[in-house]
């Protein structure tokens, strides 16, 4: 079955300071996708960053990259420098291959930059 | 700016009573999708449509319908046989699958829907 797994359900972090959170997907699928989405309190879901399991070099946007290591299975999401605003929830999410390429999302990280 | 409008923010729904979410993009996408998501939890897949006049069952389909009869638009129904339908509601959009892998499904606002 396809699964993405979060296990960390809250971290704190140090305005400025580096974060990664931990991400691990299952699938038996070859070809497939990683997405990190933030959701402020707010609730809408932003798009941050995106790795395919056929790229060979992690994907980096802006202060966002991905740790892709494929035979652990695992896509870290890292935000570098962390701000007041980054405090948010964070999903990791895989697309699937079928039901027309829907979304499984992990149950996400509550994140919490401290000034 | 694309993108998609839900509405409306905020929904109270009495007993035995429909409801209908509505979802508005513009970003020409084929695919719209609805998701569930519970508190402190991820989203569930509801339903999705890949094209104009089609739309299929998600995960946790029973209780909703949909329809889609422009591209634009993919609005929910939340029927009286959806027992628990206190939620948050996301509508998201995309291009098909065939379409570019590495395209991100962007999300609109979402509804909160609550049981008077």
């Amino acid at each position: 079955a396809q699964k993405i797994t979060q296990t960390q359900p809250g971290m704190f972090v140090q305005e400025k300071e580096a974060v990664t959170l931990d991400c691990t997907y299952d699938t038996s699928d070859q070809s497939y996708g990683l997405f990190w989405y933030k959701q402020p309190s707010s609730g809408e879901m932003i798009f941050l960053i995106y790795q395919g399991s056929y790229d060979e070099q992690n994907a980096t946007e802006g202060r966002y990259s991905l740790n892709f290591q494929k035979a652990r299975k695992s896509a870290n999401l890292v935000i570098s420098a962390s701000q007041l605003g980054d405090s948010a929830m964070y999903f990791c999410a895989m697309r699937t291959n079928n039901q027309g390429g829907k979304l499984i999302f992990g149950q996400g990280t509550e994140l919490s930059v401290k000034p | 700016d694309g993108g998609i409008t839900q509405s409306p923010k905020y929904l109270f729904r009495k007993e035995g009573q429909n409801v209908t979410l509505s979802c508005e993009q513009n970003l020409n996408h084929d695919a719209m999708y609805w998701y569930r998501q519970d508190p402190g939890q991820g989203l569930r897949l509801i339903y999705y449509s890949q094209i104009v006049n089609d739309f299929q069952k998600g995960d946790i389909a029973e209780g909703y319908s949909v329809s889609r009869e422009k591209k634009e638009s993919f609005p929910l129904t939340v029927t009286s046989a959806q027992k628990n339908p206190t939620a948050f509601y996301l509508c998201a959009s995309s291009f098909r699958l065939g379409q570019g892998r590495n395209q991100p499904q962007h999300f609109g606002d979402g509804t909160r829907l609550s049981i008077l």
